[in-house]
C-alpha cells in the first residue's frame, strides 16, 4: 500500500487561504469516505482535524474544512494564522482493511 | 480527561525485541478500536496495526506483518505492540491513538506522546 500523495509544501500570507491535496486510488480515498487529516506541530503528537472527509471535531477551528472529489481529498486552511504554521496529513481507509497516511505537507505562513 | 501514556521505548540492537504499552484512561477502552502508528526521525506518519475491541481482530501493514504483534489487555485498559527481528527502519516515535465515535470510527481521535525507539548496534 503506497503512501498517498500531498505537496511537500504549501504556503501563504496571514488572512488568505490555502489548500492541501491529497491524492490516492479508488481504493483507499476515492472508495471511502474515510478520509481523515492531522496537524503536527514540530516535536508534538498529531492533533485529529478532520473525519470523514469533512467532519470537523469538537474544538477544531471552522477555519478548516475538507472535501473530496473523485480520488483526491483535500483540506482548506481559511483566514491563515501563524499558529498554522505546521505538518498536516491525511489519511484514508482502504479496501484491505488497513490505513495509509499522506506524504506530509508543511506548511508556511508568510 | 482522555490519555494514552506509551511505555517501552529505547535502544535495542538489529534483530532484537521490544515490547510497548499504551496506557488508556478517561474513556471506555474496551468499546473501540485501537491503532499503532509510527513516524521515522524527520519522516512522515506511517500507520503500523489496529486491534479490535475484544482483540479478536487485527491488521497489519505489509512492512511489519509477522515481525510485530499488537495485543491488548481491556482489564488494564492496555495496549501493546510486541517487536521482534527489529531493523535499523524500525527507529521512529511509536504511538498509539484511538479509534472512537468522535472519530467516526475510522480515524485516529486521542494520541499519545509517543515513545522513541532506536534500532543500532
Amino acid at each position: 500500500q503506497s503512501a498517498l500523495t500531498q505537496p511537500a509544501s504549501v504556503s501563504g500570507s496571514p488572512g488568505q487561504s490555502i489548500t492541501i491535496s491529497c491524492t490516492g486510488t479508488s481504493s483507499d480515498v476515492g472508495g471511502y469516505n474515510y478520509v481523515s487529516w492531522y496537524q503536527q506541530h514540530p516535536g508534538k503528537a498529531p492533533k485529529f482535524m478532520i473525519y470523514d472527509v469533512s467532519n470537523r471535531p469538537s474544538g477544531v477551528s471552522n477555519r478548516f474544512s475538507g472535501s473530496k472529489s473523485g480520488n483526491t481529498a483535500s483540506l482548506t486552511i481559511s483566514g491563515l494564522q501563524a499558529e498554522d504554521e505546521a505538518d498536516y496529513y491525511c489519511s484514508s481507509y482502504t479496501s484491505s482493511g488497513i490505513y495509509v497516511f499522506g506524504t506530509g505537507t508543511k506548511v508556511t505562513v508568510l | 480527561e482522555v490519555q494514552l501514556v506509551e511505555s517501552g521505548g529505547g535502544l535495542v540492537q538489529p534483530g532484537g525485541s521490544l515490547r510497548l504499552s499504551c496506557a488508556a484512561s478517561g474513556f471506555t477502552f474496551s468499546r473501540y478500536w485501537m491503532s499503532w502508528i509510527r513516524q521515522a526521525p524527520g519522516k512522515g506518519l506511517e500507520w503500523l496495526a489496529n486491534i479490535k475491541q475484544d482483540g479478536s481482530d487485527m491488521y497489519y501493514v505489509d512492512s511489519v506483518k509477522g515481525r510485530f504483534t499488537i495485543s491488548r489487555d481491556n482489564a488494564k485498559n492496555s495496549l501493546y505492540l510486541q517487536m521482534s527481528s527489529l531493523r535499523a527502519e524500525d527507529t521512529a516515535v511509536y504511538y498509539c491513538a484511538s479509534m472512537t465515535h468522535s472519530s467516526g470510527w475510522y480515524a485516529f481521535d486521542y494520541w499519545g506522546q509517543g515513545t522513541p525507539v532506536t534500532v543500532s548496534s
